[in-house]
């Protein structure tokens, strides 16, 4: 199993551009989430879903959009890229059970100038 | 708020020393806690959770509700432990993790 998956590893955007974060797993886990990490800062929930056709916000969602057409992806989209979502992206999925381990993919570090 | 805080950005010790990695947190709910561990070029992977009680690697974590703590401890520390440590917070079922900002453990030869 390939765990969770994420393209591209790297990404440099100008201000105003739009691009999709890609997000795949192949462990069948319902759960989903969207994590952003700022330097010297720990990871903040951007979006999260709990099942195909559901996604729901977390804290930081503003500039963001994400979709749940699969169980297996959720990307993440952001239309109009500002400097201030320059960071780290981390995707996780975990299984439906209490006290649940998340499985996070390698990231995604986008620089927005 | 739920809020997670691990005041220590670097924690440095030689081989063969204890080590305590201190995590407190805020919420007014029953919490599930966890620690999650990042090794240098890795993914963040899970070290271990409370409800476990478990030891990985060595490592022990007790929850003290009283104190609202979570620390994470090892008697004696090991080249291999250094790596990017993180507290994270559950809350209801879990399903949704607030982290703390991480605290770097460097332990040396």
């Amino acid at each position: 199993n390939a765990g969770v998956t994420q393209t591209p590893k790297f990404r440099i955007l100008k201000i105003g551009q739009s691009m999709t974060l890609q997000c795949a797993q192949d462990m069948n886990h319902n759960y989903m989430y969207w994590y952003r990490q700022d330097p010297g800062m720990g990871l903040k929930l951007i979006y999260y879903s709990v099942g195909a056709g559901i996604t729901d916000k977390g804290e930081v969602p503003n500039g963001y959009n994400v979709s749940r057409s699969t169980t297996e992806d959720f990307p993440l989209r952001l239309e109009l890229a500002a400097p201030s979502q320059t960071s780290v992206y981390f995707c996780a999925s975990s299984a439906q059970s209490p006290g649940k381990e998340q499985f996070f993919g390698p990231g995604t570090r986008l620089t927005v100038l | 708020a739920q809020r997670v805080t691990q005041p220590e950005k670097l924690l440095s010790v030689f081989k063969g020393a204890p080590v305590e990695l201190k995590c407190n947190y805020s919420y007014s709910g029953s919490p599930e806690l966890f620690w999650y561990v990042q090794y240098s070029r890795q993914r963040l992977q899970l070290l271990l959770r409370h409800i476990s009680r478990e030891s990985i690697k060595g490592f022990t974590a007790d929850l003290n509700k009283g104190e609202t703590s979570f620390h994470l401890k090892k008697p004696f520390a090991q080249e291999e432990d250094s790596a990017m440590y993180y507290c994270a917070l559950g809350e209801g079922s879990g399903d949704k993790l607030t982290f703390g900002t991480g605290t770097r453990l460097a332990v040396r030869p």
